[in-house]
């Protein structure tokens, strides 16, 4: 059974940085690529960037260049983001979602929210 | 960047009424068209890929259409347990990946 599991919820300064992580299990982790999407509060889907946890490529939308940065490890089967510089704009929730070569997203992780606040 | 505009924004209906979601792209986007479905409080779950695939375990009910820039989610038969926001989502091509505003569907 596919499986993506995010970190628990964050508080950040603004200023500061945080990292949220997304271990996959279930499948061969480097048969995927994996995306980051954003939703702020009661709001839609921003896509972030995808990692291709095999060669560590990736991808940003312009928006999200300075702010996230994609890592993944292979050997814990974990994809990470890291957004810096955390202003209000940030507080958001953040998933994790899958897509093979077919580009849609089959399968999502359940999320994790930041908050930004001082 | 490919814009994606999906009306309507809300929606309400009955119980075993049949809705339709439309979503329209800012150029043609060759049948690269997703839907998924947001319950309160949940991730995302993919429906529908390449504009009329259902997905895995996806209800009948369930079902996509369209081509070039015009695209449609139609839901036939509506259960309590589709009330959800509904998103669309382009993959043509190259990225960044959009997603329409949302439809959030309720019962009336």
């Amino acid at each position: 059974e596919v499986q993506l599991q995010q970190s628990g919820p964050e508080v950040g300064r603004p200023g500061s940085s945080v990292k949220i992580s997304c271990k996959a299990s279930g499948y061969t982790f480097t048969d995927y690529v994996m995306n980051w999407v954003k939703q702020s509060p009661g709001q839609g889907l921003e896509w972030i960037g995808w990692i291709d946890p095999e060669y560590g490529s990736t991808d940003y939308a312009e928006k999200f260049k300075k702010k996230a940065t994609l890592t993944a490890d292979t050997s814990s089967n974990t994809a990470y983001i890291q957004l810096s510089s955390l202003t209000s704009e940030d507080t958001a929730t953040y998933f994790c979602a899958r897509s093979g070569g077919a580009r849609y997203f089959d399968f999502w992780g359940p999320g994790t929210m930041v908050t930004v606040s001082s | 960047d490919i814009q994606m505009t999906q009306s309507p924004a809300s929606l309400s209906a009955s119980l075993g009424e049949t809705v339709t979601i439309e979503c329209l792209a800012s150029e043609d986007i060759y049948s690269n068209l997703a839907w998924y479905q947001q319950k309160p409080g949940k991730s995302p779950q993919l429906l529908i890929y390449y504009a009329n695939s259902l997905n895995d375990g996806v209800p009948s009910r369930f079902s996509g259409s369209g081509s070039g820039t015009q695209y449609s989610l139609k839901i036939n038969s509506l259960q309590s347990e589709d009330v959800s926001i509904y998103f669309c989502q382009q993959n043509y091509d190259s990225p960044p990946w959009t997603f329409g505003g949302g439809t959030k569907l309720e019962l009336k």
